[in-house]
């Protein structure tokens, strides 16, 4: 169990390129999440997969944003067209969730994002 | 809706105890807890789940009152390790789907 891994780790851009992030979430793990925290907030739930499939957005995550996971292992996450509002670190967490109750969420070190 | 955490930051000498509260307008089916020290990601603490079963990896306890929709976190005979931010995320189940955090408390502790 080697973690949940992000790419990169650190990633300044001007505003308006797109970036994309990447997460490799701990191997046996079947839900996959993103989310995101600003300076002195806690992390906001962005989307998150069962699989390969996105079961939910939030109303966060404009039209600008899109998260896939095409083969139910890592996922990514595209920023289009960034904004100065975009700076943020971008957590990635994943989960194993079968039958039953109570799911801890494995956090990521995160993506750091400066948009200049 | 976003929990409200208090208090919003916390100073300790070493072997002091501290609580630290998250609260609800929403009913609670579960509350998870989470410490992250600056510039590191958030590492998983506990599950409290309605009706009372508890998931954890620490030796920190916690409650859950259901009826007023808040939960504590208990941190006693504190260490210089606990010193971090701990954040409170509520579910709408069992923390299968995403989470919602509340701003954190800045926990600080001293020799």
């Amino acid at each position: 169990d080697t973690g949940v891994s992000q790419d990169p780790r650190h990633k300044i851009t001007k505003r308006g390129q797109n970036v994309t992030f990447r997460c490799d979430p701990i191997s046996e793990h079947n839900r996959l999440y993103w989310y995101r925290q600003t300076l002195g907030q806690g992390p906001e739930f962005l989307t998150y997969f069962q699989n390969e499939a996105q079961l939910e957005k939030s109303r966060l995550l404009s039209d600008r944003f899109s998260a896939e996971r095409p083969k139910g292992s890592f996922s990514t996450l595209e920023i289009q067209r960034t904004e100065q509002g975009d700076s943020a670190m971008y957590l990635c967490a994943s989960s194993l969730v079968v039958t039953g109750a109570g799911y801890e969420q494995y956090f990521g070190p995160g993506t750091r994002l400066t948009v200049t | 809706q976003q929990p409200v955490q208090s208090p919003q930051a916390v100073i300790l000498r070493e072997g002091e105890d501290a609580v630290i509260n998250c609260s609800s307008s929403k009913a609670l089916y579960s509350v998870h807890w989470y410490r992250q020290k600056h510039g590191e990601a958030p590492v998983f603490l506990m599950i409290l789940l309605k009706g009372g079963e508890q998931k954890g990896h620490e030796k920190i306890s916690a409650s859950f009152n259901e009826k007023k929709q808040q939960s504590s976190l208990y941190l006693t005979a504190s260490q210089l390790s606990y010193s971090g931010t701990y954040f409170c995320g509520t579910g709408k189940g069992g923390g299968a789907d995403g989470l919602t955090f509340g701003k954190g408390t800045h926990l600080i502790i001293q020799p």
